[in-house]
């Protein structure tokens, strides 16, 4: 049992470039999410989504773009890379049923924008 | 501007000793409080919750006490071992399943815990 697996773990990226990082889950969850972790600023949410299909804003969403093509599959794109999206970005999903919402998340995607 | 607060940012305990980290709530319509525990390399991972109809909920070591008037929780780490350094972050959230049962998270604790 995978759980929640990112890729890629690390990147690097020159001001202005693209790229797209990649979110699968086997728990057949219902809601996926997207965060960034910066010192001192917790986690904060990029972008979710609450099934195939449909994708919403959340804190912290300019310069991110998402898709939810596939139900396991949630990605996060940067199109044009700047400094300030330097960060470890985490992935999380979670059943989605009423109750308790415990997120299970994947390792994390460290990227440098330089 | 956070929704939730959390203090203080970093931690340093004897083995053996009480971890208190508090964390402050704005938003009335939060009903769920969870605190997450992080490894360094690794993603955060649930370690205990509390809804407000209850002040107090205990497993283990971990003790969470919410105060609902105040808007404020915190975690109790008793005991403390070198095993439990980690980084602890509380959140909130309003379990509304339209709205995705969002999670805000609190800026994290680093607690380091000396042999």
């Amino acid at each position: 049992n995978a759980g929640v697996t990112q890729t890629p773990k690390f990147r690097v990226l020159k001001t202005g470039q693209s790229m797209t990082l990649l979110c699968a889950q086997d728990m057949n969850h219902e809601y996926m999410y997207w965060y960034r972790q910066d010192p001192g600023m917790g986690l904060r949410l990029i972008h979710y989504s609450v099934g195939e299909g449909t994708t919403a804003k959340g804190e912290v969403p300019d310069g991110y773009n998402v898709s939810r093509l596939k139900k396991q599959n949630f990605l996060l794109g940067l199109e044009s890379a700047a400094p300030s999206q330097t960060s470890v970005y985490f992935c999380a999903s979670t059943l989605g049923t009423s109750g308790a919402n415990v997120l299970t998340f994947g390792a994390g995607s460290r990227l440098t924008v330089l | 501007q956070q929704q939730v607060k959390q203090s203080p940012q970093s931690l340093i305990v004897q083995k053996g000793g009480i971890s208190i980290i508090n964390c402050a709530y704005e938003n009335t319509a939060f009903d769920y409080f969870p605190w997450y525990q992080q490894f360094p390399g690794k993603g955060p991972a649930l370690l205990i919750a509390i809804r407000p109809d209850v002040s107090e909920k205990k497993e283990g070591r971990f003790t969470i006490s919410f105060n609902k008037s105040a808007k404020q929780f915190s975690l109790h780490i008793m005991d403390s071992q070198p095993g439990d350094s980690a980084t602890y972050f509380c959140a909130a959230s309003a379990l509304i399943k339209a709205a995705g049962n969002k999670l805000t998270f609190g800026g994290g604790t680093r607690v380091l815990v000396k042999p």
